[in-house]
């Protein structure tokens, strides 16, 4: 079974500060994602990456950058927090591109941001 | 853009009727629609999927149906019992020619009545 780790299940940071949300894959995975999920909203699509040093900007990338330096992992970060950013964030990584194979999801890193 | 559109948002049943949940998607070259499930606390699970090439899907209470021509996609849950209780999410996507992207739908939250 695929296996999404995100590193913090609730995160309280303040307004202004720096925050790292951290994501690794056990499966060898080309393919992973950082969504962002508000009621009402469904899942929005932040950054992705389809390779190592590859990026993309999803949907909503303000206010956000990834990092990816090995295969496994995938960083997102925020460089300075403000309080619109509470969310649930979720990471998810992909075989083949998500039209062609399903996404598998970590189970969410909750971020308030005071 | 793209969008794709899901309802109803909250839905209510009692156990052992069915339940069927709606997405219409807008872009017509979208030839991958999984849905997925959501339960408290963790990420999105895939349940099932459908290709364009298939009008129908089963898997054992879950069936998927397609209507390429109008553009929307069905979730029907037969014989509904209490554990079906989460947040439903589907979803759009087509590779490459999206951008490797998955549209995802606002989320259906299906309770089920003991």
């Amino acid at each position: 079974d695929v296996k999404v780790t995100q590193s913090s299940r609730y995160l309280v940071k303040r307004t202004g500060e720096k925050v790292f949300l951290e994501c690794v894959q056990d499966m060898d995975h080309e393919n992973m994602f950082w969504y962002r999920q508000d009621p009402g909203l469904g899942l929005r699509l932040i950054y992705f990456s389809y390779d190592v040093k590859m990026k993309e900007k999803g949907d909503i990338p303000e206010g956000y950058s990834v990092s990816r330096e090995k295969k496994e992992r995938f960083s997102l970060i925020l460089e300075s927090a403000s309080t619109n950013q509470t969310s649930m964030y979720l990471c998810a990584s992909s075989l083949y591109p998500p039209g062609a194979s399903p996404l598998h999801f970590g189970n969410g890193t909750r971020l308030t941001v005071t | 853009g793209e969008n794709v559109e899901q309802h109803p948002s909250t839905l209510s049943v009692q156990e052992g009727d069915s339940a069927v949940i709606k997405c219409t998607y807008s872009d017509s070259a979208s030839n991958y629609f999984p849905w997925y499930k959501q339960e408290l606390g963790k990420g999105p699970q895939l349940i099932i999927d459908i290709r364009s090439n298939v009008g129908e899907k089963k898997d054992q209470r879950i069936a998927v149906t397609l209507n390429k021509t109008a553009k929307h996609f069905s979730l029907h849950i037969t014989e509904t019992q209490p554990e079906d209780s989460a947040v439903y999410f589907c979803a759009a996507g087509a590779g490459y020619n999206q951008g490797g992207k998955l549209i995802f739908g606002q989320g259906t939250e299906l309770s089920v009545k003991p």
